[in-house]
């Protein structure tokens, strides 16, 4: 079975902390995916990354950054965290660049910016 | 938008009642993927139906698409408690090649024992 694992279930922080979200995947996947979700909108992607050290914006980059170094694992960075980015995020793999694949999720962690 | 709109927003029924979700959307599509999400949790993928494929099933699952309309629906029967969950229609549009997925708003879905 595809694992994808967030480091953190719940995480309360305050404005204006850097913030690191991580996510592994055990599976060898090549794209990677952060979303975040809100009521009443859905899911959201923020970025993806199809290789180790590539990444591209998705619908709503602003004040996030990421970082994939090794192919496993895929970092979502709030540079200076604020009130309106309390959500739940979301981490997905899939397995190539191809247009049937699936999306795995982990579990999803529940940010709360104080 | 580009983004799936589903119906109804929530949807509560009785145990064995067969339970009917909907997509619609403006765009092109590649293909169809339906998710769920239990409370609070991750989502889980369920079926994906291809722009040339008119209906899928996959146990109780029955997905339809009608490109035509630009809309799709889900069809669950002989519903369980143990179905109560949140469901999302995803696309992936045409032209696309990265596998980035599109998503709805979600249909809550209750089940009542």
């Amino acid at each position: 079975d595809v694992k994808v694992t967030q480091s953190s279930r719940y995480l309360v922080k305050r404005t204006g902390e850097k913030v690191f979200l991580e996510c592994v995947q055990d599976m060898d996947h090549e794209n990677m995916f952060w979303y975040r979700q809100d009521p009443g909108l859905g899911l959201r992607l923020i970025y993806f990354s199809y290789d180790v050290k590539m990444k591209e914006k998705g619908d709503i980059p602003e004040g996030y950054s990421v970082s994939r170094e090794k192919k496993e694992r895929f970092s979502l960075i709030l540079e200076s965290a604020s009130t309106n980015q309390t959500s739940m995020y979301l981490c997905a793999s899939s397995e190539t660049s191809g247009v049937y694949n699936e999306q795995f999720f982990g579990p999803g962690t529940r940010l709360t910016v104080l | 938008s580009q983004q799936g709109e589903e119906d109804p927003q929530a949807l509560s029924i009785q145990e064995g009642e067969n339970a009917t979700m909907n997509c619609s959307y403006k765009t092109s599509i590649n293909n169809l993927q339906w998710y769920r999400q239990n409370s609070g949790r991750g989502l889980v993928h369920l079926i994906l139906i291809r722009s040339n494929e008119r209906e899928k099933h996959s146990g109780r699952l029955r997905v339809t698409l009608d490109t035509s309309k630009k809309s799709s629906s889900l069809l669950i029967t002989a519903s369980r408690a143990a179905d109560t969950a949140s469901y999302f229609c995803a696309l992936v549009l045409l032209g696309g090649n990265t596998g980035k997925l599109i998503f709805g708003q979600g249909t809550t879905l209750q089940v009542k024992p």
